[in-house]
């Protein structure tokens, strides 16, 4: 079956230290983003991608990073300087058909606690 | 800038009753218009989506909902509620960022739909 996964489904971390989510899709979608889900607030998006070796900012995009290297994944760190990190990530995809319909998959996400 | 707003935070309904949830947005140009819901602690599923055309949508689980450019809204509506119903429910917009391959969604801050026996 083809669709998004994201690990692991809990992390917990330190103050102070980095820590990577994990996204792998295989519906072969070019377009993968990630976003931050806090209660009340809705989704906002962090980074995408829109091809191999190429990644943008979204509106939150400090305090993190991501890598492209494969067409199938797309890690997200979090990094120390993320002042607050404690939140549900959700990884999404699309297959990026530029002005056609195109809709967003999305994995069961990753949520996040530091300690 | 779009932007999106679900002025009603937490709605209870009846099992068996009718259901409208209600869904504003901004946007410069056309709009393409989700719905998704998402289950607490997982991820979203999109009930349906809005891109030209019709403007009366039909979506997944008896789920519909309306285009109305003079309003700028786009709610969502069932006839008949399920208990199973009971979940968040976003309304997203978005359109292609400049002329590349990815679609940058703006979501509401949700609504959360309540279901009583």
């Amino acid at each position: 079956d083809g669709g998004i996964t994201q690990s692991p489904k809990y992390l917990f971390r330190k103050e102070g230290q980095n820590v990577t989510l994990s996204c792998e899709q295989n519906l072969n979608h070019d377009a993968m983003y990630w976003y931050r889900q806090d209660p009340g607030q809705g989704l906002r998006l962090i980074y995408y991608s829109q091809i191999v070796n190429d990644f943008q900012k979204g509106d939150i995009a400090e305090g993190y990073s991501v890598s492209r290297e494969k067409k199938e994944s797309f890690p997200l760190t979090v990094t120390s300087a993320q002042k607050n990190p404690t939140a549900f990530y959700l990884c999404a995809s699309s297959s990026g058909t530029p002005g056609a319909d195109d809709e967003q998959f999305f994995g069961p996400g990753t949520r996040l606690t530091v300690l | 800038a779009q932007s999106v707003t679900q002025p009603d935070i937490h709605i209870t309904v009846s099992e068996g009753a009718s259901l409208e949830l209600r869904c504003n947005y901004s946007y410069g140009a056309t709009p393409y218009l989700f719905w998704y819901v998402q289950s607490p602690g997982q991820g979203l599923q999109l009930l349906l989506k809005y891109f030209s055309g019709d403007t009366l949508v039909q979506g997944i689980k008896g789920f519909e909902a309306e285009f109305k450019r003079s309003q700028s809204s786009f709610n969502l509506r069932k006839p008949s509620v399920h208990w199973s119903d009971a979940a968040e429910y976003f309304c997203a917009v978005g359109g292609a960022i400049n002329t590349g391959t990815a679609s940058k969604l703006t979501f509401g801050t949700g609504t959360r739909l309540q279901v009583t026996l």
